[in-house]
């Protein structure tokens, strides 16, 4: 397992974009074997898998979230990042970024504590 | 897939057994797991593959599975053990979770 760490506004505008970084604290990022993913929590509400992204930068999103999402990856800072567009009050949640194997059918092994976004004006 | 998971909340005290279910929708094989939360706290991951334990989880946490029925056994509660749990599903994506079952005092 690894650690992983949220970062980025807690405070986010109407219509604005959102923007997350998950930086992993181990080499893991580099060379395969993981898909860095990202869930996300409304208060009062169940888990939802935004999408998830690998080491080359190949992607795969939710498709309720997909038009307003890019995933990106920078693996010489260890860091991979969500941008959610066009938020509305339905975006506010924990947003938690996790590790899972990359051969499709493996568990989450590490997440990060999450990070509370809430949008508002 | 949807993830049915039973009860909402249960209420235990310390020492005894507890027993949290999930329901897939279709079959999914053995993929499924549960993890641990807490507020403020990274999940833990608990175990997967219906029945493997993450390294350094204690084996008072145990899964079973009956067709597409699975079941989180907790034994001798302790303090730490009283938080928020769910079931999660890896046969597909979009990867989808139970609805979590709070186990308080």
């Amino acid at each position: 397992q690894v650690q992983l760490l949220e970062s980025g506004p807690g405070l986010v505008r109407p219509s604005q974009t959102l923007s997350l970084t998950c930086t992993v604290f181990d080499d893991s990022i580099n060379g395969g074997d993981y898909y860095w993913a990202w869930i996300r929590q409304p208060p009062g509400m169940g888990l939802e898998w935004i999408g998830h992204i690998y080491y080359r930068g190949t992607t795969d999103y939710s498709p309720s979230l997909r038009s307003r999402l890019t995933m990106s990856v920078d693996t010489s800072k260890r860091q991979f990042s969500l941008s959610l567009s066009s938020v509305t009050a339905a975006d506010t949640a924990v947003y938690y970024c996790a590790r899972e194997g990359d051969s499709g059918y493996d568990p989450f092994d590490s997440w990060g504590p999450g990070a509370l976004v809430t949008v508002s004006s | 897939i949807q993830l049915t998971q039973s009860p909402f909340s249960v209420s235990a005290s310390v020492g005894d057994r507890v027993t949290i279910t999930c329901r897939a929708s279709q079959h999914i094989n053995i993929f499924l797991a549960w993890f641990q939360t807490k507020p403020g706290k990274a999940p833990k991951s608990l175990i997967y593959d219906i029945s493997k334990l993450q390294s350094g989880v204690p084996s008072k946490f145990s899964g079973s599975a009956s067709g597409t029925n699975f079941t989180l056994t907790i034994t001798s509660l302790q303090p730490e053990d009283f938080a928020t749990y769910y079931c999660q599903q890896y046969f597909s994506y979009p990867r989808t979770f139970g609805q979590g079952t709070k186990v308080d005092i």
